[in-house]
This record gives structure tokens, sequence and C-alpha cells, in this order.
């Protein structure tokens, strides 16, 4: 059975700080996606990261896949009060070539940014 | 823009109630999704469908059955509504695998069951 974990859950940071949420996985994968969620809202896709070593950045948010080592991390940079959000990643292990494909996430960090 | 759209955004249901979720879609995507989120879990997949008329079972599938009779469209039934049910429930579509798309996510319906 996959296990996604995510750490920190809980984030509080000051603004200006940089940071770094972990997400570990047990088993073999190469396909890895963070999500962010604002509060009361849906999930919006950040990054999609497909193969080792892939590296996506967006503004204040970088992400990385080190498949080796089952790890992929959210560097946050010089954070702002606007990245406050809860963040999840999200493993597939379903790649095989068949006709459907599922996610498994981990718990979300909550991430809070403070003046 | 894609766009996933849910039937209601708060539900309010009596336990033993029989109640329906409804998920539709405009991009055409072969996969579609179920998921509840609570609070310290994440989000857990209930049912999934890759094709129409199509189901398997996720994570946390009891208490729950889906119907898909059309593409765009995937329904979350429960068949008597209880309490543990109470939830914010996530419909997503997604690509066949192969295709490296992410997941695309609806509003959410957040149900209450008294």
């Amino acid at each position: 059975e996959l296990k996604v974990e995510q750490n920190p859950l809980f984030l509080s940071m000051q603004e200006g700080k940089n940071y770094t949420i972990y997400c570990n996985y047990s088993t073999t994968s190469d396909r890895l996606y963070w999500y962010r969620q604002d509060p009361g809202k849906s999930l919006e896709s950040l990054f999609v990261l497909l193969s080792n070593g892939a590296v996506k950045q967006e503004g204040r948010l970088m992400a990385s896949l080190d498949t080796k080592a089952r790890l992929s991390t959210l560097h946050i940079t010089a954070a702002v009060h606007d990245l406050s959000a809860t963040y999840f990643c999200a493993v597939d292990i379903s790649y095989s070539g068949g006709s459907n494909y599922k996610l498994t996430f981990g718990k979300g960090t909550l991430l809070t940014v403070n003046p | 823009d894609v766009k996933v759209t849910q039937s209601s955004r708060y539900l309010v249901k009596r336990t033993g109630e029989k109640v329906f979720l409804e998920c539709v879609q405009d991009m055409d995507h072969e996969n579609m999704f179920w998921y509840r989120q609570d609070p310290g879990l994440g989000l857990r997949l209930i049912y999934f469908s890759y094709d129409v008329k199509m189901k398997e079972k996720g994570d946390i599938p009891e208490g729950y059955s889906v119907s898909r009779e059309k593409k765009e469209r995937f329904s979350l039934i429960l068949e008597s509504a209880s309490t543990n049910q109470t939830s914010m429930y996530l419909c997503a579509i997604g690509r066949l695998a192969g295709f490296t798309d992410t997941q695309y996510f609806g509003p959410g319906t957040r149900l209450t069951v008294l």
C-alpha cells in the first residue's frame, strides 16, 4: 500500500523567510503533483513532476523530485502572506499504460505566513 | 479553461436519506473521481470511473455507490446517509494513464448529515 507523508503538517512562518515542505512516499513512482487549497476552496494544481531530478518553479515556489530517495520538496522563497494556504502532494503509481490512474494524497501542510 | 462543476456547494440532509451528488465536466476527460476531505485525514478516494458505466472502488467505498451513464457526468450516491458521512466531497477529472496532465477539481460540496 502506497503511503505519502508530508511534513510538517503545520507551518507558521514570517514574511520574507524561506522554508521547505517535504513529501516522502513509500513506493517507486516518477509522477508527483503539488496542489494548493485556499480555505473553503477546492484544489488548484501547482506543479507536475514527471522524472527524477525534475524541478519546476513558479514565482516564490519551487518543487523538485528525487525518485531514488522517494522524496519531493516544495521550497518557499521570501514568503508573502498570499502564500498562506494548505499544500498537498500526490503520487501516481498506476502509470503502467493501463486505462486509468489514481493519485494518493498526503495529508497536507497548512502554511500560515505572518507579517 | 477546465470546468468541473458540482451540483451543490452546501447540502444538509437527515440520517437515512438517499443523497445524490453530481459532477459534470466539459473537458471530455476519460477519468472521473470522487474524494472526501476531512480535517487531519487529507483527501481519500471513494470511487473512480475510467469510462461510461465503468467504476472501480477507491480506498473508502463503504456506504457509497456511483453512476456514470454519460461520459461528462459522474454521480456519487449515499444510499442511506449517516452522520459519519458529513464531509467535504470533491469531484476530479483526469485523462488516461500515459498522459501527464494533473487532475482538475470541482468546487466541492460540503455535506452535513443531521
